[in-house]
């Protein structure tokens, strides 16, 4: 079956960690993207990919990076720089063209102490 | 900008309609989306505008009116696996990025 996985679901780290999470789709979708979601809150783009080797920031990418190196995945680093690390990371991928839908992961929820 | 606004919170009834409004800025955008989320859960789409007008998909309908910048999810027949989240996201950025509203969350009552 074709889908998006995130792994792990559940991830708790110490204060001044950097964390990878991890994001991989077998979709074949040129574009992958990364949200965060607080409680009471919508979803907030952190980093976007349209194509391989290149990703653009979104609207809160500060204390984030990413990488791109192959279709298939797209981790995001939450580094100690986050100042509020603590929330649900969605993955979401797209086939580009003419779909706009967004196909999502099932999250990871990150707690940080 | 594209700022999106749409109901905190809705109570209904199960068995029947209820009506979920989202309004935003008329410019930049490409299109409007539901998505549908359970507490914990991956949002799952609902349905997609781009045109004006109604688009029907067995319990639930979507209306867009491009001009006025109002769009909503009309969900029937209401079970109560239909208690959830209920996200509005408009599109933009030439239709890579979606833009999303904080979500309506809606409680199905006996």
């Amino acid at each position: 079956d074709g889908g998006i996985t995130q792994s792990p679901k559940y991830l708790f780290r110490k204060e001044g960690q950097n964390v990878t999470l991890s994001c991989e789709q077998n979709l074949n979708h040129d574009a992958m993207y990364w949200y965060r979601q607080d409680p009471g809150q919508g979803l907030r783009l952190i980093y976007y990919s349209q194509i391989v080797n290149d990703f653009q920031k979104g609207d809160i990418a500060e204390g984030y990076s990413v990488s791109r190196e192959k279709k298939e995945s797209f981790p995001l680093t939450v580094t100690s720089a986050q100042k509020n690390p603590t929330a649900f990371y969605l993955c979401a991928s797209r086939e580009t063209g003419s779909s706009y839908e967004q196909y999502f992961g099932p999250g990871t929820r990150l707690t940080v102490t | 900008g594209q700022n999106i606004d749409q109901p905190t919170e809705m109570t209904a009834t199960e068995g029947a309609i209820v009506q979920i409004n989202c309004t935003y800025q008329t410019s930049g955008f490409n299109g409007l989306f539901w998505y549908q989320q359970h507490a914990g859960e991956a949002p799952t789409f609902l349905s997609y505008n781009v045109l004006d007008g109604l688009e029907e998909k067995g319990r639930f309908s979507s209306f867009l009116s491009r001009s006025k910048g109002y769009s909503y999810l009309l969900l029937k027949e209401l079970q109560m696996k239909d208690s959830a989240s209920y996200l509005c996201a408009g599109g933009t950025g030439g239709g890579n990025k979606l833009t999303f509203g904080t979500g309506t969350q809606l409680k199905v009552e006996l």
